[in-house]
């Protein structure tokens, strides 16, 4: 069975230009998360999707983020304009329909931002 | 606001020797708790999970003891070996929840 795919694996950007993130998901999972990483943290959730709709974007800084689930499977996220303190690493995640379904992670995009 | 903690971000152990591994929680609406580990340059990937029903989950070399009057959990490695050095994530869901909410994590080495 063939994991969660992301890429780039590795970005390096200026301040203030954008960058988007790509991200598909094991098939058949309803569900796809978008996590961010600081270097000494645990992943935060920054959205969740239900098939293609949004169920919780609440950490999602909605000014400079922005997320799309197409057709209910592969999944963009993009930031516009970067700021220095985006750098971090991206995990894409999904999981079967279930609430004790664990979730799939992806190798994860590390992005700088200079 | 973290809702999940993990007080130690590192621990060192001999080899064959036991890891125990410490995860707080201060959400009493956790109904399920999963442990991550995660190589450099890779993903976390699911390690072992327990629900809040039980006070106990073993499989193999891992065991995870709940203890939910203390909102405690904790990761038992037996015997360690080298190829468990990693960072272990704690994360827990809430009932019918699909969010799961992480600790910081703790950076196992484990010594020859």
């Amino acid at each position: 069975e063939a994991g969660v795919a992301q890429s780039p694996r590795y970005k390096i950007i200026e301040k203030r230009q954008s960058v988007a993130f790509w991200c598909n998901p094991i098939s058949g999972h309803a569900t796809l998360y978008w996590y961010q990483q600081i270097l000494g943290q645990g992943p935060k959730l920054l959205i969740q999707f239900q098939n293609n709709g949004v169920v919780d974007d609440s950490q999602l800084p909605k000014d400079r983020f922005s997320a799309e689930r197409l057709k209910g499977v592969d999944s963009t996220l993009k930031i516009q304009p970067a700021k220095l303190e985006d750098s971090a690493v991206y995990l894409c995640a999904s999981s079967p329909h279930g609430a004790a379904a664990e979730a799939f992670f992806g190798q994860g995009t590390r992005l700088t931002v200079v | 606001d973290q809702q999940v903690k993990q007080n130690s971000p590192s621990l060192s152990v001999q080899e064959g020797r036991i890891s125990i591994l410490n995860c707080d929680y201060t959400n009493s609406m956790f109904d399920y708790f999963l442990w991550y580990k995660k190589y450099p340059a890779e993903g976390p990937t699911f390690l072992i999970s327990i629900s809040s029903i039980k006070d106990k989950n073993e499989d193999g070399r891992f065991t995870v003891f709940l203890n939910k009057s203390a909102k405690h959990l904790s990761l038992h490695i037996v015997p360690s070996q080298p190829g468990d050095s990693a960072v272990y994530f704690c994360a827990a869901k809430g009932v019918n929840d699909y969010k799961l909410s992480f600790g910081a994590g703790t950076t196992v080495t484990v010594r020859a």
